[in-house]
C-alpha cells in the first residue's frame, strides 16, 4: 500500500462550484498532515495544515479522520485561480520530520 | 526575499558526467531535504538532513550523495549521471517544530536533463 494515496483526477468544475478531494495514508503513527498546492512547473507551496478537529481557512476546509486514516480538503466557491494540483502530505515518523507526498489531484476551474 | 535558493535552475548533462546541485536557506531552519519529482510519480525523498551534521537516506538515494555544509547549505551530488536521473529536483527546509505543525519551504527547483 502506498504511503499516501489520492485520486489523480482531473476534476473539472465550473467557477463557483464546491469540490472535495480525499486522501488516505498508511502509517498510523503519522502526526502531521498538510495540503500543498502546486502550480504547473512551480514548487509546491503550503496551503494549510490539517488538525484533528478540522480547520478552515477562508474558502478551504480540511478534515482529518485518524481512525480511518483519511484526510479531506473542501474548496467552496471555486475561483479560476484555484486551478492547480493539490498534494496531500503526511509526515514520516522517526525520520527527522521528512514528509511523504501524495501524487496530487489536479483541479481545473472553468469559466 | 527570505527563502530557499537553488542553483542552477536548468542543467543538461551527458551520461556519466557529474554535478552538484546547490541549496541554501536563510530562515535558520534546522532540517533540509532533497526531493525529485517525475511525471506520474509525485515527489520522492532522496536524502534529508534533520540537523546540521547529520544526513539520512530517503526513498530513492541510489546514485546520489549529499553534504550538509553548514546550517544554511545542503548540496546534492550526482557522481555519474544517468538518463534515469532526468527529473525536477526540489530542495526544501523546515523547522522541527515541537508541535510538528510547520510545513516545508521549497526552492524553485532544478530541471535536470541527462542525455
Amino acid at each position: 500500500r502506498k504511503e499516501v494515496e489520492q485520486d489523480p483526477g482531473p476534476f473539472n468544475v465550473p467557477e463557483g462550484a464546491t469540490v472535495a478531494f480525499n486522501c488516505t495514508y498508511s502509517n498510523s503513527a503519522s502526526q502531521s498532515f498538510f495540503w500543498y498546492r502546486q502550480d504547473c512547473r512551480k514548487e509546491p507551496k503550503l496551503l494549510m495544515s490539517v488538525y484533528s478537529s478540522g480547520n478552515e481557512d477562508g474558502r478551504f476546509t480540511a478534515q482529518l479522520n485518524r481512525a480511518s486514516q483519511y484526510i479531506s480538503l473542501l474548496i467552496r466557491d471555486s475561483k479560476l485561480s484555484d486551478s492547480a494540483t493539490y498534494l496531500c502530505v503526511v509526515n514520516r515518523p522517526n525520520s527527522g520530520y521528512a514528509l511523504n507526498f501524495g501524487k496530487g489531484t489536479s483541479l481545473l476551474v472553468t469559466p | 526575499n527570505a527563502g530557499v535558493t537553488q542553483t542552477p535552475k536548468f542543467q543538461v548533462l551527458k551520461t556519466g558526467q557529474s554535478m552538484t546541485l546547490q541549496c541554501a536557506q536563510d530562515m535558520n531552519h534546522n532540517s533540509m531535504y532533497w526531493y525529485r519529482q517525475d511525471p506520474g510519480m509525485g515527489l520522492r525523498l532522496i536524502y534529508y538532513s534533520a540537523s546540521e551534521g547529520t544526513t539520512d537516506k530517503g526513498e530513492v538515494p541510489n546514485g546520489y550523495n549529499v553534504s550538509r555544509l553548514n546550517k544554511r547549505e545542503f548540496s546534492l551530488r550526482l557522481e555519474s549521471a544517468a538518463p534515469s536521473q532526468t527529473s525536477v529536483y526540489f530542495c526544501a527546509s523546515s523547522e522541527v517544530p515541537r508541535g510538528q505543525r510547520g510545513g516545508y519551504t521549497f526552492g524553485s527547483g532544478t530541471r535536470l536533463t541527462v542525455v
